[in-house]
């Protein structure tokens, strides 16, 4: 079946660096993946939607300078947590259509960022 | 303002016996409703969906229904299996657009 990977699975980083996430889809291409967000106890929220060769359109609420997403090709998406802070500590996840049927749309396993 | 609601933190049902997982949403312009399956460390995995046309879809063991003049929807399993136990999401749209509103998630655990 289709997969959705993401890289790195964990990372802990120092306030105020920059971390990058990748969402890649392995055995199709999409021309739209989502990013979410989850906190403990809680919903997935989305964050963006994220569009191959253009801008990614952001959810209300979002910053868009604090997190950078480049869909640079069919099969790539990155998220970037720039200035990351101990409040951007979560657990973020991606996923990838493969087409317009909702059983296609996958998820990636998810990154658990710690900022300290 | 959560538009979607699991007021069901957990469940813990008996091997063979049904579960119910209920979800309510505020928004009558949703028209896509999902089921989704999450274990830890991974992501969530479809399990069953419905649309506004619809009030009950059915796929083996699972079945989605859907009221929509309650703004309700619920997940059905049975027979429930050991295997079943996970958090259990359910998301709505509004149009086919791949974007998803999520609910809190319910736990469920199946005993054997």
């Amino acid at each position: 079946g289709a997969v959705v990977s993401q890289h790195p699975s964990r990372v802990i980083c120092k306030s105020g660096t920059s971390v990058k996430i990748e969402c890649r889809s392995l055995d199709f291409q999409a021309t739209t993946m989502f990013w979410y967000r989850q906190f403990p106890k809680q919903s997935l929220m989305l964050m963006a939607t994220s569009n191959e060769g253009s801008k990614a359109t952001y959810e209300q609420g979002v910053e868009k300078d604090k997190f950078l997403i480049n869909h640079a090709s069919l099969t790539l998406s990155t998220l970037t947590v720039t200035s990351a802070h101990p409040e951007d500590s979560s657990f973020y996840i991606c996923s990838a259509r493969r087409d317009s049927r909702w059983e296609t749309q996958y998820f990636g396993p998810g990154t658990r960022l710690l900022v300290l | 303002d959560q538009q979607v609601k699991q007021n069901s933190p957990s469940l813990s049902v008996q091997e063979g016996r049904i579960s119910i997982l209920n979800c309510d949403y505020t928004n009558s312009m949703f028209d896509y409703f999902l089921w989704y399956k999450k274990y830890p460390a991974e992501g969530p995995t479809f399990l069953i969906s419905i649309s506004s046309i619809k009030d009950k879809n059915e796929d083996g063991r699972f079945t989605v229904f859907l009221n929509k003049s309650a703004k309700h929807l619920s997940l059905h399993i049975v027979p429930s299996q050991p295997g079943d136990s996970a958090v259990y999401f359910c998301a709505v749209s509004s149009g086919n657009t791949g974007k998803l509103i999520f609910g809190q998630g319910t736990t469920l655990q199946v005993k054997p």
